[in-house]
């Protein structure tokens, strides 16, 4: 089993729609985690980053943890084609700042 | 707006050449810089750990005479790819750690013909 799954998709949505996006994990060491956004081409943005369970809202987006079962969801309202890319879940233990990789799930938000 | 850059964006050597990448950290001092690879559709692979004044840490799997990493600032990490080959074609993308926190450049795509 891989440390970190992810559906490598693509999902496919029309634009307005309320993403979810997934991602479990195995390593219970885990402390931090963080979604990255990946535009083709291009370097993983830094999106959000929680630190315990729970939720953290930024402007449209929800990261969602949930230790216990091991599962991570980031949720995008009102989605846009702008946001269609490539999502990373990326968790990492206290210690050592080097976040381990999903292979990331690909969005595609069509007008 | 970017924390880190990464230079060149695009790169096209002849087998047997040597490449160097720039990997800069903007308005902050990195002391840990990393070093990934990404095949397509694939996920980053850490290759390594840039340590700023000192050795860097190579994963497993990952040939460090290869695959040549200088940090000699606290702003500036270099890989250097020697004696490049067509299977070294890839995205390489470094990181730097801010905060508790890593921020990516954007990436370098190597063809090696």
């Amino acid at each position: 089993q891989k440390e970190v799954e992810q559906d490598p998709g693509p999902l496919s949505v029309p634009e307005g729609a309320i993403v979810s996006l997934n991602c479990t994990y195995s390593n219970s060491a885990f402390q931090y985690f963080m979604w990255y956004r990946q535009y083709s081409r291009k370097g993983p943005e830094l999106l959000m980053y929680t630190y315990s369970s729970g939720n953290k809202e930024d402007g449209r987006f929800t990261a969602q943890v949930d230790k216990s079962s091991k599962y991570i969801s980031l949720f995008i309202r009102d989605s846009q084609p702008s946001d269609s890319a490539t999502y990373l879940c990326a968790p990492g233990s206290g210690g050592s700042y080097i976040p381990t990789f999903g292979r990331g799930t690909s969005l595609i938000v069509h007008p | 707006g970017a924390v880190v850059s990464q230079h060149p964006s695009r790169v096209i050597c002849k087998s047997g050449t040597s490449v160097k990448i720039e990997c800069r950290s903007l308005d902050f001092q990195a002391t840990t810089m990393f070093w990934y690879r990404q095949f397509p559709k694939q996920s980053l692979m850490l290759m390594a750990t840039s340590n700023e004044g000192s050795k860097a840490t190579y994963e497993q799997g990952v040939e460090k005479d290869k695959f040549l990493i200088n940090h000699a600032s606290l702003t500036l990490s270099t890989l250097t790819v020697t004696s490049a080959h067509p299977e070294d074609s890839s995205f390489y993308i470094c990181s730097a750690l801010m905060g508790q926190a890593v921020h990516f450049g954007n990436g370098t795509r190597l063809t090696v013909t």
